[in-house]
């Protein structure tokens, strides 16, 4: 069974830091990892990476995957109180390109 | 352009009633997807459709939960019979085929 495992599950952090997510997966026939932010219901897409694009920049936001060690890093630098939220990590299961199957999610707390 | 729209946005209803969810996705979009998401997870698939088909079911949990999309655009999940343990929030999701998935605001649904 496909699974994906995030930590840590949450994160308390001051306006200003660097934060660094983690995410590791057990997937058949990997397709590519996605991450979201997830602010009271609605995920919003941040990066998908695959093999042929395993690092991803957006502004204070970057993202990693390391396919060796079946895992992905989220990175986010000066962290602002608007980046608190739940980041979820998806990936492909099943050898499909559309099934995703999400982590539990870090939920990050930015205090100013 | 206006993203997926989700309808209601809560929804409270008794133990045994029927519910239906309803789903707008980004225009031009063919594929559509339902979550559901409980309290401290990730979401979990439900089903996915091309088109006006329902191309994998699989992840709806027992034979009270139905969708449909009988013009290849707005769905309806439908639960019959509903219990306590359906209160979770559902999402919606659509994309273009194997390409990134673009959620809705979900709806809340409380079984009393």
């Amino acid at each position: 069974e496909d699974k994906v495992v995030q930590s840590p599950l949450s994160l308390v952090v001051h306006e200003g830091d660097t934060v660094t997510l983690n995410c590791s997966y057990e997937v058949t026939n990997f397709r590519s990892l996605l991450w979201y932010k997830q602010e009271k219901k609605a995920p919003t897409f941040l990066f998908m990476l695959t093999s042929s694009g395993i690092e991803k920049k957006s502004g204070r936001l970057s993202s990693i995957l390391d396919k060796k060690e079946l895992s992905s890093i989220l990175n986010i630098t000066a962290t602002q109180t608007g980046d608190s939220a739940i980041y979820l990590c998806a990936v492909f299961s099943g050898g499909s390109n559309y099934k995703l199957t999400f982590g539990k999610g870090t939920l990050l707390t930015v205090n100013p | 352009g206006a993203g997926v729209s989700q309808t209601p946005s809560n929804k409270v209803t008794e133990k045994g009633k029927y519910v239906e969810l309803r789903c707008d996705p980004i225009s031009g979009h063919t594929a559509l997807y339902w979550y559901r998401q409980s309290l401290g997870q990730g979401p979990e698939f439900l089903i996915y459709f091309q088109g006006t088909g329902a191309a994998d079911d699989s992840g709806l949990p027992n034979d009270r939960f139905f969708a449909v999309r009988p013009e290849g655009s707005v769905s309806t999940l439908k639960i019959q019979r509903t219990e306590r343990g359906d209160s979770a929030v559902y999402l919606c999701a659509s994309s273009r085929l194997g390409e990134t998935q673009y959620f809705g605001p979900g709806t809340r649904l409380l079984v009393l």
